[in-house]
């Protein structure tokens, strides 16, 4: 059973910090997807990592796929009120022909002015 | 363009009830997906349907059931409502019915309460 763990599970900081979110697995995934997810909306992507080792950019987050597509990592930097949500990877097995993604549990994160 | 839309936004059943709950994918979208998200937790694939077949299917019981109609409107239909079953039902649409590697677009999911 492929799983993916986050961490951490609960993030609270202050404006202006920068912070980064882990996501792991024993299991490779061929491709590994970012979701933000704000209270009573559906997941909204971030970005997708397709190749070991991409390093993609968006503003102030970065987005790292590891070099043996077991692991990502998300970091923020200058933390925002704005950036206040559930962070969530998702990742597509490497023998998947469907459309099925696997998430991990979230990283819930509070940026306090 | 109207993104995925669901229905009912919130509802509430007792347990042994029967639910259907609806989605709309972005038109053009021919893939509908469902997952479950419980409180505190990352959404869970249940089915996932492409030009009206099935094309995947999570760790579910057989309680759980989907279609997709012509339009690629679809429905998930849940018997016999357990507590557990409480959750957020998201719907995905996406361009393509293969490997995940494309971006789903997510309702804003079907709140399901079970008392």
């Amino acid at each position: 059973t492929q799983l993916l763990e986050q961490s951490p599970q609960f993030l609270s900081i202050q404006e202006g910090e920068n912070l980064t979110v882990y996501c792991n697995s024993s299991s490779v995934f061929s491709s590994l997807q970012w979701y933000r997810q704000e209270p009573g909306e559906g997941p909204v992507l971030l970005v997708t990592v397709v190749t070991g080792g991409e390093v993609k950019k968006l503003k102030r987050l970065t987005f790292q796929f590891g070099d043996a597509r077991k692991d990502s990592s998300l970091h923020i930097t200058a933390a925002q009120p704005g950036d206040t949500g559930l962070y969530l990877c998702a990742g597509a097995g490497p023998s998947s022909n469907t459309g099925k993604l696997i998430f991990g549990q979230g990283t819930t994160l509070q940026v306090k002015p | 363009d109207a993104g995925v839309t669901q229905s009912p936004t919130h509802l509430i059943k007792t347990r042994g009830q029967h639910v259907t709950l609806r989605c709309s994918p972005i038109s053009g979208h021919k893939s509908v997906s469902w997952y479950q998200q419980v409180l505190g937790q990352g959404p869970q694939f249940i089915f996932q349907y492409y030009e009206k077949e099935e094309r995947g299917r999570g760790n579910f019981p057989d309680r759980f059931s989907a279609r997709q109609f012509p339009n690629y409107s679809s429905e998930l239909n849940v018997n016999a409502l357990l507590l557990g079953d409480s959750a957020l039902y998201l719907c995905a649409s996406s361009l393509f019915g293969g490997r995940a590697t494309g971006e789903l677009f997510f309702g804003e999911g079907s709140r399901l309460t079970v008392l």
